[in-house]
Formats: C-alpha cells, sequence, structure tokens
C-alpha cells in the first residue's frame, strides 16, 4: 500500500528543545516537502527537497533543519530558535517538482505542541 | 507574491443541495492548481488538478472550473452528503512551482 507515514501523530515539546518530526514515503517519488499549517491559515512552506542529498528553503525556514538522506525519508527538525512552533506539520511528496508530474501528495501530519 | 483567498470560510446547507466553493488569486500567471480535501487533525487529499491550459477537470461528483485571467477557480460539488463535510483548500501552482494555498472553507452538510 503506497502512501506516506508521518511520526509521531502527536508531539509535545518543552521550551529549549529540539525535536525531529519524521516523514516516510514509499511512492518512489523524487520530491518532498514540508509545511506548517496554523488555524485559519493556508500552509506555509517550511523546506522542500527535489533530490536526494539536496534541500532547499522554504518561506519560512526559520527555526527548522532538514535532511535528505534517503529517497524515501525527509526528516524535520524543530530546533529551539523556532520561538512560536505549537502548529500542524504537514509532509508532501510528488513524482517531480517541477513538469506536469508535481502533484502533491500529504501525509496525515503532526501536532506539535510546545509546554 | 501570490495571494489565494478562499470565501466564505465557512459554509452550510442541507443534504442534497449542490455546494460552489470559490478560490481566487491575484497572480493570473500560474502552472496550475490543485483543490484538495481536509478531515479535522487529518492531512490533505488530493481532489482535482487542473493544469493551466485547461478549463475544467471532473470527478464523480466533483467539477472544477478554472478560469484564469479573471484569478478564479470554482469548486462544484453535486448532491451534496453529510460525508461530503470537510475543509476544502484549494491552491495555486505558480510558474516557479511553488504552491500558494488559501485558508479554505469548512463546509457542514446538514442530514
Amino acid at each position: 500500500d503506497g502512501g506516506i507515514t508521518q511520526s509521531p501523530k502527536y508531539l509535545f515539546r518543552k521550551e529549549g528543545q529540539n525535536v525531529t518530526l519524521s516523514c516516510e514515503q514509499n511512492l518512489n517519488h523524487d520530491a518532498m516537502y514540508w509545511y506548517r499549517q496554523d488555524p485559519g491559515q493556508g500552509l506555509r512552506l517550511i523546506y522542500y527537497s527535489q533530490i536526494v542529498n539536496d534541500f532547499q528553503k522554504g518561506d519560512i525556514a526559520e527555526g527548522y533543519s532538514v535532511s535528505r538522506e534517503k529517497k524515501e525519508s525527509f526528516p524535520l527538525t524543530v530546533t529551539s530558535a523556532q520561538k512560536n512552533p505549537t502548529a500542524f506539520y504537514l509532509c508532501a511528496s510528488s513524482i517531480e517538482r517541477q513538469g506536469i508530474y508535481n502533484e502533491q501528495f500529504f501525509g496525515p501530519g503532526t501536532r506539535l505542541t510546545v509546554l | 507574491k501570490q495571494e489565494v483567498t478562499q470565501i466564505p470560510a465557512a459554509l452550510s446547507v442541507p443534504e442534497g443541495e449542490n455546494l460552489v466553493l470559490n478560490c481566487s488569486f491575484t497572480d493570473s500567471a500560474i502552472y496550475n492548481l490543485q483543490w484538495f480535501r481536509q478531515d479535522p487533525g487529518k492531512g490533505l487529499t488530493s481532489l482535482l488538478l487542473i493544469q493551466s491550459s485547461q478549463r475544467e477537470q471532473t470527478s464523480g461528483r466533483l467539477n472544477a472550473s478554472l478560469d484564469k485571467s479573471s484569478g478564479r477557480s470554482t469548486l462544484y460539488i453535486a448532491a451534496s452528503q453529510p460525508g461530503d463535510s470537510a475543509t476544502y483548500l484549494c491552491a495555486a501552482t505558480s510558474n516557479d512551482y511553488k504552491l500558494s494555498f488559501g485558508a479554505g472553507t469548512t463546509v457542514t452538510v446538514r442530514a
């Protein structure tokens, strides 16, 4: 069954702590993305990766970091530098970022709450 | 910068009524437009994708139209059912392949 998985579903962070959100896909997609969703707002792009070992900042990358060591995996680390990290985080993938196969498919999300 | 707006923010209709959801975007130079469904606390499910060269796309009871010149897309859902209750988001892909999302329209279909 192909798809995108995210874990954990819920995550709680203490002040000053770094946390890592997992995103795995078995769709054989080259491109992967991280978005943040806040109530009443559209999704905002944090980071994206078009290929293994390469990633680019999105609109709101400050306080976040990513890695892309494997095609299937694109973990997101929320660092202590992110001042307002409480949000719903969504991972997505597409066959390619550019071109006609750029339709994005989303995972189930991780809700991060700062205690 | 592309701005995407969805009005109204919320909509309540009786079962069986047709739904009309609006999406407007400020920059008409888009690559495609995508409609998504989101259930509470869940991820996004892709419903329809309209390429910039197309005027509409259909899937079952769903039909989406695109008018680039006026910066509008409309999602029609025929004969609504309680199971259609969800938040519907549109996203415009700019020519740099970046998606800009609207905040969504939350639909409630009353039985």
